[in-house]
C-alpha cells in the first residue's frame, strides 16, 4: 500500500534555510503536496507539485521532486519565527474519480531566534 | 466565517458515553472526510463520503460510524468511547482539480 515517510523533528536557527525532505511508495501519484498545521489550527495546503514536474518555486518555498527515487523535499529560505509549525507531506493517487491522498508522520519544525 | 466549521472545539467525556462529532461546510464539495490526529502518527483516515449516498470505510474505522446528512453535513460518532479514541479529529472536504484538502480546525476529544 503507499506509505509516506518524513522525519519527525527540525530544528533551525532564524535566517537560515530550512529542508524537510520526505519519501514516499506509490509510483502512480500523481500529485505531491505540503500541509501546514500551526498550532491549535487545522491543516493548511502550503503548496504542491505535479508528478511531472521536477521543481516548483514560489516565494521562499522551492519543492523539488525526484520521482525516480520517490523523494520530495521542501525549502524553506530566509526560515523565520512564524514558520515553526509542523509539516506534513502528502502524495495523491487518482482512485476512481477522485485523488487518494496519504499523509506522512509530519516533521514539527522549530526556529530558534 | 470558516469554510470548514467542526463542534464542538472541545470535548471531555467517560469511557461508554457515546459522541457526536459534527462538521458543515460552505465549499460546495461532495468530498467530505474524517481523520483522526495522534502525535507521531499523521492522519488516519477514519471514514469518507463522496456523496450523500456513498460512505465508505477507511483504515481505522472501527469503533466509528458516520452520518451524511446533507451535502454540507457529515457528521462523526463514537457509540461507546474508549481511551484510546482520545485525539484530535479533523474533518475535511476535498477540491476536484489538485484534490487539495480543506480542513476544520479540528475537535479535541478526551476519553476519562
Amino acid at each position: 500500500g503507499e506509505d509516506v515517510e518524513q522525519s519527525l523533528f527540525l530544528s533551525v536557527r532564524e535566517g537560515d534555510s530550512s529542508v524537510i525532505n520526505c519519501t514516499y511508495t506509490d509510483s502512480s501519484s500523481t500529485y505531491l503536496y505540503w500541509y501546514k498545521q500551526e498550532p491549535g489550527a487545522g491543516l493548511q495546503l502550503l503548496t504542491y507539485i505535479f508528478s511531472n514536474m521536477d521543481m516548483k518555486q514560489d516565494q521562499r518555498l522551492t519543492v523539488l521532486l525526484n520521482k525516480k527515487d520517490k523523494h520530495l523535499s521542501l525549502r524553506i529560505a530566509d526560515t523565520q519565527t512564524g514558520d515553526s509549525a509542523i509539516y506534513f507531506c502528502a502524495e495523491g493517487a487518482r482512485a476512481g474519480g477522485y485523488q487518494k491522498v496519504t499523509f506522512g508522520t509530519g516533521t514539527k519544525l522549530q526556529v530558534i531566534p | 466565517d470558516a469554510d470548514v466549521t467542526q463542534t464542538p472545539r472541545n470535548r471531555i467525556t467517560k469511557t461508554g458515553k457515546r459522541i457526536m462529532l459534527e462538521c458543515s461546510q460552505t465549499k460546495g464539495h461532495d468530498r467530505m472526510y474524517w481523520y483522526r490526529q495522534d502525535p507521531g502518527l499523521g492522519l488516519q483516515l477514519i471514514y469518507y463520503s463522496f456523496d450523500v449516498k456513498d460512505i465508505n470505510k477507511g483504515e481505522i474505522s472501527d469503533g466509528y460510524s458516520v452520518s451524511r446528512q446533507a451535502q454540507a453535513k457529515f457528521s462523526l460518532s463514537l457509540e461507546s468511547a474508549i481511551p484510546n479514541q482520545t485525539a484530535l479529529y479533523f474533518c475535511a472536504t476535498q477540491g476536484i482539480n489538485t484534490g487539495e484538502l480543506f480542513f476544520g480546525e479540528g475537535s479535541r476529544l478526551t476519553v476519562l
